[in-house]
């Protein structure tokens, strides 16, 4: 298996402009998470759907943030405008239902807002 | 509200000595705690958990302490090895009414270094 897939795993862009990032959770797991990461507050939890459905939303931090699940295999968290304070490390994240406790980490995107 | 933080950011520790990596929590209806383990340029891997109905989970090198009373956990690497320097994050799982709400909270992460 090829693990959890992400892209772009490095993007630069400047402030203003929308940016896109994409996961690919592993065949067959029904969650799928995403979280940001930062030096002050580590790993944050943004979002997560089971079988393409948003269940929480509540990490989100404004309405420039927005992502969706069209299928079981596709994911995107897309920011509109971007600004500097959202430069950090996105991960997605997978897990089967069956092992309720363990996920399972793309590479991460690092995301630079100039 | 950081309901679970490492309050270490960093940890120095000498090959084949004791790393303790330590985490707190903040909310009584966690019933289920995971350290996961970060390499640079790579995503956290699952190392060892416990489940909140025990107090110690041991798989080889590693031991994860709970102490629910203390809200405290702590992770044992004995002996430790440059191979283990990397970043440790600890997270929790909700539980409440009997539903696992499926979604992990995680600290903040402790930096370890062991050196040769």
């Amino acid at each position: 298996d090829a693990g959890v897939i992400q892209s772009p795993r490095h993007e630069v862009t400047e402030m203003g402009q929308e940016v896109t990032l994409r996961c690919k959770p592993i065949s067959g797991h029904d969650y799928l998470f995403w979280y940001r990461q930062t030096m002050m507050r580590g790993l944050e939890l943004l979002i997560y759907f089971n079988n393409n459905v948003p269940i929480d939303d509540s990490g989100m931090p404004e309405d420039r943030f927005s992502a969706k699940m069209p299928n079981a295999s596709f994911s995107t968290l897309k920011i509109q405008p971007s600004e500097p304070r959202d430069s950090a490390v996105y991960f997605c994240a997978s897990r089967f239902r069956q092992n309720q406790e363990t996920q399972y980490f793309g590479p991460g995107t690092r995301l630079l807002v100039l | 509200d950081q309901q679970v933080k490492q309050n270490s950011p960093s940890l120095s520790v000498q090959e084949g000595r004791i790393s303790i990596l330590n985490c707190d929590y903040t909310n009584s209806m966690f019933d289920y705690f995971l350290w996961y383990k970060k390499y640079p340029a790579e995503g956290p891997t699952f190392l060892i958990s416990i489940s909140s109905i025990k107090d110690k989970n041991e798989d080889g090198r590693f031991t994860v302490f709970l102490n629910k009373s203390a809200k405290h956990l702590s992770l044992h690497i004995v002996p430790s090895q440059p191979g283990d320097s990397a970043v440790y994050f600890c997270a929790a799982n909700l539980n409440a009414g009997g539903t696992s709400y499926g979604k992990l909270t995680f600290g903040q992460g402790t930096i370890l270094t062991v050196h040769p």
